[in-house]
């Protein structure tokens, strides 16, 4: 089956930048997803990625390589509320996925912490 | 414009006990999506919905059944609650390639 991976905590001091990768154990599947989740909230869509290159969002900005099945999400003047987690997520092709290729496959969370 | 709406938010069961978590979206979604939260494991698919009347199991629907009798509901059932259920709960849906969105996650304990 598919799986994604991503590093489980990262921490950062408030006004950095700091960078989540995200990579997919398959030869290809259907742009890539951001989700943030504070603690004892739902998730809520930050980005996404359909085609290679980069996406802009104010503060936040993806990237995505298909031919490298990787993507990355990149947070800048780090701030306290950014501190969270952080969930990749890929709409795999059908091929590999037991579930069809109808519904997001998510990464198990980057829990980051910002510091003063 | 209330999007996606789970009730309940708590509950606490004993084992065996049965019960139906509601999920309720008015956005006219066609894809609708039950996940299950637990530490250190991120969202895992239990089952999803491609329309009224068609559903499919996720990655873990062993002990849940659901139905999809109209758009806009997605009830999730659990027929013999077991301690193993314990977990933070979350309903979702979206359209085509649009963002997903969730529902505010209804968190069970089974005793």
């Amino acid at each position: 089956g598919q799986s994604l991976e991503q590093p489980s905590e990262v921490t950062a001091v408030e006004g950095a930048i700091v960078q989540i990768n995200c990579t997919y154990q398959t030869s290809g599947f259907y742009g890539l997803s951001w989700y943030q989740q504070h603690d004892g909230g739902a998730p809520t869509f930050l980005s996404y990625n359909a085609l290679d290159g980069l996406e802009e969002t104010g503060r936040f900005s993806s990237f995505l390589s298909r031919s490298d099945s990787y993507g990355y999400l990149l947070l800048q003047e780090l701030q306290m509320k950014d501190s969270a987690s952080y969930f990749c997520a890929v709409r795999p092709p059908q091929r590999d996925s037991g579930a069809g290729s109808y519904q997001l496959t998510f990464g198990k969370g980057t829990k980051l912490s910002v510091i003063p | 414009n209330a999007g996606v709406t789970q009730t309940p938010k708590f509950q606490v069961l004993k084992t065996g006990q049965s019960m139906t978590l509601q999920c309720a979206q008015d956005m006219n979604h066609e894809y609708m999506s039950w996940y299950r939260q637990d530490p250190g494991m991120g969202l895992r698919l239990i089952h999803y919905s491609v329309g009224a009347g068609i559903t499919d199991q996720g990655e873990v629907p062993n002990g849940y059944n659901v139905s999809r009798s109209t758009t806009e509901d997605f009830p999730l059932r659990l027929l013999s609650a077991a301690p193993s259920q314990t977990s933070v709960y979350f309903c979702a849906s979206r359209s085509g390639d649009q963002p997903q969105h969730f529902g505010d996650g209804t968190r069970l304990s089974i005793l």
